[in-house]
């Protein structure tokens, strides 16, 4: 079957640095993206990987290992309107379906 | 402004009677999609167009009708809503030319069927 596993919930501190993790096993893999979603509002996109390694964008870096299956999302310098939930979801061979994980609630505190 | 619209942004209705959750890009996109989100199950695929009158079922298909006769929109449809159906959706569109490109959301419809 397809799988995407989070950690529901994640707490951290105004200024430090949080690490999200996402674990992922689906039929073909064409990429994998990080959303970040406010309550209520719709997600945004904040990262796209498709190769093995570190893409940095500002206070975001996303990562990913494909033989691990494994990615995860790093905000550095928090700030109080990074909390929101963050969606991690895997682009298969379906048609380019996506796959959302259940997100990761964050939230920063001062 | 590049945009995805949906309308309504809330409804409260009753059971069995039809109703039609509108979507419309103007960013020319040709992949558009229908999710809905439930608390503790993330955001599931209701059903997907890959361009105009191409149409397939997502994960959660059963209860819901879609069109795709212009580019730009894209309803849901829901002939008999049911309790079971109260959820926040949202429709999301994309180019189709590379598996990088990002979907962009529309601001969401909160249903609630009594």
């Amino acid at each position: 079957g397809q799988n995407i596993d989070q950690p529901t919930e994640m707490t951290a501190t105004e200024g430090a640095i949080v690490q999200i993790n996402c674990t992922y096993q689906t039929s073909g893999f064409n990429g994998l993206f990080w959303y970040q979603q406010h309550a209520g509002e719709a997600p945004t996109f904040l990262s796209y990987n498709v190769l093995d390694g570190l893409e940095e964008k500002g206070r975001f870096s996303s990562f990913l290992s494909r033989s691990k299956g494994y990615s995860y999302l790093l905000l550095k310098e928090l700030q109080m309107k990074d909390s929101a939930s963050y969606l991690c979801a895997v682009r298969g061979n379906q048609g380019g379906k996506l796959i959302f994980g259940q997100g990761t609630e964050l939230s920063v505190k001062p | 402004e590049a945009q995805v619209t949906q309308n309504p942004r809330y409804l409260i209705t009753v059971t069995g009677k039809k109703l039609t959750v509108t979507c419309s890009q103007n960013m020319n996109h040709e992949y558009m999609s229908w999710y809905r989100q439930d608390p503790g199950l993330g955001l599931r695929q209701i059903y997907y167009s890959m361009n105009v009158e191409v149409t397939d079922k997502g994960d959660v298909p059963e209860g819901y009708k879609v069109s795709r006769k212009e580019k730009r929109n894209f309803p849901l449809i829901l002939e008999s809503p049911s309790p079971n159906q109260t959820s926040l959706y949202f429709c999301a569109s994309r180019l189709t030319g590379g598996a990088g490109q990002p979907q962009h959301f529309g601001d969401g419809t909160r249903l609630s069927i009594l």
